[in-house]
């Protein structure tokens, strides 16, 4: 099983839609959780941290299900400057397979929306 | 206002030259980061450094060197060892353990 898994997309999502999409992890002791949105050829930028009382910016919900071992990103009205690709970073043990610092990135969601 | 700052944006090199891709941050955080990234691609830990005069290889540490002779400073070296070089090359650092990345604005290096 890979250690941050992400369905790569591409989600195709009308205007003013509901959108969600989930990101599973392996290391049942991973510690913090992030959402990033990274826009073609440019840097990621941090969109969420993720607590695990779930949280919310504007727009924007981030949940953790600690049992299940995923966080969530769920984007009410999109707009079409939402459309980017969406990346889950999980802080994990690196000797549970976590990357050498025990961040570990998934590959993103594609989320494409559309007018 | 704090922040990263990768120079240059763009870098075009010959092969077999070493090339040095520069990041600052202003941010007073300890950790600093290298990642690489391909198109299609995650991002891939080159180094990583916790604190000044400390620095550890990453997942992919191969044909780069990297210094940290001061806390805002961390540059990359690509030498002419990496086999595949051409990539989009991000630099980041954070404040603590659990603390989320931030990232520069990135460097583009093209070998031919």
């Amino acid at each position: 099983r890979k250690e941050v898994e992400q369905d790569p997309g591409p989600f195709n999502v009308p205007e003013g839609a509901t959108v969600a999409f989930n990101c599973t992890y392996s290391n049942s002791a991973s510690q913090s959780f992030f959402w990033y949105r990274q826009d073609c050829r440019k840097e990621p930028k941090l969109l969420m941290s993720v607590y695990s009382s779930g949280n919310e910016d504007g727009r924007f919900t981030a949940q953790l299900n600690r049992a299940s071992q995923y966080i969530s990103l769920l984007i009410r009205d999109s707009k079409l400057s939402d459309s980017a690709t969406y990346l889950c970073v999980v802080n994990m043990a690196r000797s549970s397979g976590g990357g050498a610092d025990g961040l570990t990135f998934g590959k993103g969601t594609h989320l494409i929306i559309q007018p | 206002d704090g922040g990263i700052t990768q120079s240059p944006k763009y870098l075009f090199r010959k092969e077999g030259q070493n090339v040095t891709l520069s990041c600052e941050q202003n941010l007073n955080h300890d950790a600093m980061y290298w990642y690489r990234q391909d198109p299609g691609q995650g991002l891939r830990l080159i180094y990583y450094s916790q604190i000044v005069n400390d620095f550890q290889k990453g997942d992919i540490a191969e044909g780069y060197s990297v210094s940290r002779e001061k806390k805002e400073s961390f540059p990359l070296t690509v030498t002419s060892a990496q086999k595949n070089p051409t990539a989009f090359y991000l630099c980041a650092s954070r404040e603590g353990t659990n603390s989320p990345l931030h990232f520069g604005n990135g460097t583009r290096l093209t070998v031919t």
